[in-house]
Parts: C-alpha cells; structure tokens; sequence
C-alpha cells in the first residue's frame, strides 16, 4: 500500500519565519501535488511536481520533489498569517487512477 | 459551473434520519472522489469514480453509506440512520486527468 506521511504534523510559528513541511513516502510517485485547505473551505491545488530533483517556485513557497520521486517539501519564507491553514501533499497510486492524500501538516502563523 | 458545487453547504439532522449529499463536478472531469473530515483531522477517503469503470467502495465506513454517480456527472452520497459520529465536513473532488483535484467547499453534516 503506497503511503504519503507528512511531517510535523502541526507547527505554530511566529510571523516572519521560515518553515519546511515534509512528505515521505518509501514508493515511487510519478507525480506529487500540494495542496492549502483554509478554515471553512475545500482544499486548493498549490502545485503539482513532476521531475525528479524539480523545483517550483510560488512568490514566498517553494516547492521540491526529491531525485528519487519519493518525497517533497515545501518551504515558507517569511511566513504571514495568511498562510495559516492545513497543507496536504498527494500523489497517484501506482496504476494511476487513485490520488492517495497524506494526513497534512496543520500550520498556524502569529501575528 | 466554474468549480466544483456541493449542497447543501449544512445540513443539520436528527439521529436515525437519512440525508443525501449532492456534488456536482467540473464538467469533462472524469474522475470524483468523496472524502469525510472530521474537525481538525485530514481527509478520510470514502468512495472514487472513475468514468464508467466500478466504484472504488473500499473506503465507505459501514453500509449505512452509499453513492451513485449518475450520467457519469453528477454524484449523491447517501448516509442512512444517521449516527452522532457521522458529523464531520463530507468533501467531494473532481479531478483532471493529470490527478490533479478540485474540491468543492464541503457539507457540513451535524447529527443531533
């Protein structure tokens, strides 16, 4: 069974921090995706990472899929309170036709 | 429409009664996922859609629950003889076919 685990599992910082988030796996993923959920709404696609060893860049977020395609993170510079929310990392299982979503890294971000 | 619709947003119901939860999906996604979220947890997977292949059932919590996808679109989750441990945020997904998921804002169910 292909698992996604993320890593912490909840993280309260000051604003201005920076953070990384983890998510492991001991399978293969041809693809791996991050996603915010804010309080009260649906989760939103951030990005999807493809290639190995790829980085993507989102204004203060940035993204890296590991050589080896079993692992990403995904790093805050200067975290605002806006960036409060939980951030889920998924990925298709091996046949492709089933997204398998990590239990999420709660983040929480002080004035 | 643009995104993915559910309804209704809330739904409050007493113990034993049945509700059905409605999620339309972003038209030409072939792809629609249920998940369940309890308060302050992840996503906790119910049943997968994928064109006109069999569902993927493997995730409903007892029989009490089921879905259909009709017309290979719009998709109903039905929970019968609600139970207070059924309460949660039910989410519904659909998704392009590089995986990548849209989610709806959710249903909150509270079972009084």
């Amino acid at each position: 069974t292909q698992l996604l685990e993320q890593s912490p599992q909840f993280l309260s910082i000051q604003e201005g921090e920076n953070l990384t988030v983890y998510c492991n796996s001991s399978s293969v993923f041809s693809s791996l995706q991050w996603y915010r959920q804010e309080p009260g709404e649906g989760p939103v696609l951030l990005v999807t990472v493809v290639t190995g060893g790829e980085v993507k860049k989102l204004k203060r977020l940035t993204f890296q899929f590991g050589d080896a395609r079993k692992d990403s993170s995904l790093h805050i510079t200067a975290a605002q309170p806006g960036d409060t929310g939980l951030y889920l990392c998924a990925g298709p299982n091996t046949g492709g036709f089933k997204t398998i979503f990590g239990a999420g890294t709660r983040l929480f971000v002080k004035a | 429409g643009a995104g993915v619709s559910q309804s209704p947003s809330n739904k409050v119901t007493e113990k034993g009664k049945d509700v059905e939860l409605r999620c339309d999906p972003i038209s030409g996604h072939t792809a629609l996922y249920w998940y369940r979220q309890s308060l302050g947890q992840g996503l906790e997977f119910l049943i997968y859609f994928q064109g006109n292949s069999a569902p993927d059932k493997s995730g409903l919590p007892s029989d009490r629950f089921s879905a259909e996808r009709t017309g290979g679109s719009v998709s109903t989750l039905t929970i019968q003889r609600t139970q207070q441990e059924d309460s949660a945020v039910y989410l519904c997904a659909s998704l392009t076919p590089n995986t990548e998921a849209f989610f709806g804002q959710g249903t909150r169910l509270t079972v009084v």
